[in-house]
């Protein structure tokens, strides 16, 4: 596709569910990245993958939250036992770089998350 | 640990008004400053990317600077339009790769 798409785009569950969140990248990318952004904030990081490696999780907000990109395109970030907390927009982006000053990230649409 | 501010929160202006939109950062150890725009229920669209080794960056009626060693960026943009309602956020990157974000700043157009 021409841009990062990321599905489902809306997703309801009741406290205490688990959810998978999938991000596909623009073709070729070898950076993804995941943020999350909270009702009238910015993003904040979460993770990022170079290739198949997940190189920086420093920004997940706890043991609940997991991602993996085995195969170096998709990428999927798992939420246990869903808190009320968790939710928001959750947001990735990929960049065809490995890092420097002219890395762009272009992000996908967001899946917005909704813990009742 | 980075942080950035976006100030203002938010602004309304009249259609064809030039106006600015102001960042700043705690640590100049940047790589690259962006300026991105949100619309509501969708992701983010980078407008400008400045490195940091430029002083500005334009894009039509958009012009963006950056004074690294003040940890300061402004977003100028020309004549606004309705079309330009949005929400207006900064990013800078560094070593760790990873952005950081501001709050943003939510712009309202008036026809």
């Amino acid at each position: 596709g021409a841009g990062v798409s990321q599905s489902p785009r809306y997703k309801v569950a009741k406290r205490g569910q688990d959810v998978a969140l999938r991000c596909d990248p623009i073709s070729g990318h070898v950076s993804l990245f995941w943020y999350q952004q909270a009702l009238g904030q910015g993003p904040e990081f979460l993770t990022y993958f170079q290739n198949e490696a997940q190189l920086d999780k420093s920004g997940l907000p706890s043991d609940r939250f997991f991602a993996e990109r085995p195969e170096g395109s998709v990428s999927t970030l798992k939420i246990q036992r869903t808190q009320q907390e968790d939710s928001a927009v959750y947001l990735c982006a990929s960049s065809s770089t490995t890092g420097g000053s002219q890395e762009t990230q272009y992000f996908g649409p967001g899946t917005r998350l909704l813990v009742l | 640990k980075q942080e950035v501010t976006q100030i203002p929160a938010a602004l309304s202006v009249p259609e064809g008004e030039n106006l600015v939109l102001n960042c700043s950062f705690t640590d100049s150890a940047i790589y690259n400053l962006q300026w991105f725009r949100q619309d509501p229920g969708k992701g983010l669209t980078s407008l400008l990317l400045i490195q940091s080794s430029q002083r500005e960056q334009t894009s039509g009626r958009l012009n963006a600077s950056l004074d690294k060693s003040s940890g300061r960026s402004t977003l100028y943009i020309a004549a606004s339009q309705p079309g330009d309602s949005a929400t207006y956020l900064c990013a800078v990157s560094g070593s760790a790769r990873q952005l950081t974000f501001g709050s943003g700043t939510q712009l309202t157009v008036l026809p």
